[in-house]
């Protein structure tokens, strides 16, 4: 079955301690990206990859980190988390460009910073 | 910059009701426009796109047609069903080469009551 699959889907830790969100695409897109959901705002950028080893910034990439080193994974890394991170995060992928591919979602992982 | 702006939510109708959800764009270039669906519990979906002026994108019995005099991206249905019941982000990517971000709306709740 074609899917982004996350991980973890929820996870509360405390300020400074470095974490990952895994995101893997099993659909050999080119294209991931990672949104943060906070109410009132939508969905905004973080950061996004249009192919391995290339990435750039996104709205909001302030605290965050990523990496593109292999096709199908994209994690999202910060480093010293900080409450204003509490939110709900969504990977994504897509075949190529934005313009002409829609984007797949995973299911979200909600993260709490204490 | 680019951005999106929705009609605010919530929205509740009866079943069957007319339904329009506003989206108008600001954006540089000749940006491609969407409709994304977000269920409860769930990751976003492609609902429609439509990728130049004057073109209709349609899907599930939604509609939307791209008016660049207006930049506005309207979402309409002739008859909804309790099984509607989301949260509708409009969303747009600038088609600028190399430059892959999409901008979303801050989304619209809408729900149908039996």
């Amino acid at each position: 079955e074609a899917q982004v699959t996350q991980n973890p889907r929820y996870l509360i830790t405390v300020t400074g301690k470095k974490l990952t969100v895994t995101c893997s695409q099993n659909m050999n897109h080119e294209y991931m990206s990672w949104y943060r959901q906070d109410p009132g705002l939508g969905l905004r950028q973080i950061y996004y990859s249009m192919n391995v080893e290339v990435t750039d910034k996104g709205d909001v990439p302030e605290g965050y980190k990523v990496s593109r080193k292999e096709k199908r994974n994209f994690p999202l890394i910060l480093e010293s988390p900080s409450p204003n991170q509490t939110s709900l995060y969504f990977c994504a992928s897509s075949l190529g460009r934005l313009s002409n591919q829609p984007q797949h979602f995973g299911d979200g992982t909600r993260l709490s910073i204490l | 910059g680019n951005s999106v702006t929705q009609m605010e939510g919530p929205v509740t109708l009866s079943e069957e009701a007319f339904l329009t959800i506003n989206c108008t764009y600001t954006a540089t270039g000749y940006p491609s426009l969407f409709w994304y669906v977000q269920y409860p519990g769930e990751g976003l979906q492609l609902l429609l796109k439509a990728t130049k002026a004057d073109d209709k994108g349609s899907n599930k019995g939604f509609e939307a047609t791209y008016r660049k005099e207006t930049t506005s991206f309207h979402l309409e249905k002739g008859s909804v069903q309790v099984s509607d019941s989301a949260v509708y982000f409009c969303a747009l990517s600038d088609g600028i080469f190399g430059n892959e971000k999409l901008t979303f709306g801050t989304g619209t709740r809408l729900t149908i009551i039996p």
